[in-house]
């Protein structure tokens, strides 16, 4: 069964530094992705960024980033210029299947003005 | 706009009765997925469906029960055997072509299932 695991239950930054938060993940397939979501205070679930596992380039999409490392397993995300809207909850997740994603259990992030 | 829509936000049961949580999407997307979130806690998959008229147990279905009879309709009844329902419930959407492993899914607001 795959399994992803986030060892940071919380993280803060101070606004406008760079943060990053960890994630690794287990799997037994050589095709899946990852993801990284947002859960702001009203709950709803944001996608931030994904990553196709075939791709050996990072994703970037303007102030976030990953750095994949596949043999390794781990998937984390930079955040940089930290914003007071980035104060959320973050999870990572991996699909394997067409069906389903599989979460890690979140890191709060807060931002420090 | 093109969304999903979750209803009620916030809903109260009382021991021993069924609710439903309605989920509504207009994106035409083929798959449908239920998740459920306790307090500090990451998503767990309670059902998905594919297509209509098809469904799938997640990982923690037990107590619930859903239905596909239109595209963009996926309603979830949490029962009675359900022991411990209050969490927050997500619904959830994606697009389904083909081998579909990269479609992202996307979310509803979620719902707010408390037993009083």
């Amino acid at each position: 069964a795959q399994t992803v695991t986030q060892s940071q239950p919380e993280m803060s930054v101070q606004e406008a530094e760079t943060v990053t938060l960890s994630c690794t993940y287990d799997t037994s397939e050589s095709d899946y992705y990852l993801f990284w979501y947002k859960q702001p205070p009203s709950r709803q679930m944001i996608l931030v960024i994904r990553q196709e596992a075939y791709k050996q380039q990072n994703a970037t999409e303007n102030r976030f980033s990953v750095n994949f490392q596949k043999a390794a397993k781990s998937f984390s995300l930079k955040i940089s210029d930290s914003q007071l809207g980035d104060a959320a909850m973050y999870f990572c997740a991996s699909k394997q299947g067409a069906q389903k994603l599989v979460f890690g259990q979140g890191t709060r992030l807060t931002i420090n003005p | 706009d093109g969304g999903i829509t979750q209803s009620p936000k916030y809903l109260f049961r009382k021991e021993g009765q069924n609710v439903t949580l309605s989920c509504e999407q207009n994106l035409n997307h083929d798959a449908m997925y239920w998740y459920r979130q306790d307090p500090g806690q990451g998503l767990r998959l309670i059902y998905y469906s594919q297509i209509v008229n098809d469904f799938q147990k997640g990982d923690i279905a037990e107590g619930y029960s859903v239905s596909r009879e239109k595209k963009e309709s996926f309603p979830l009844t949490v029962t009675s055997a359900q022991k411990n329902p209050t969490a927050f419930y997500l619904c959830a959407s994606s697009l389904q072509i083909g081998p579909a492993l990269g479609n992202t899914i996307y979310f509803g607001e979620g719902s707010w299932l408390t037993v009083v």
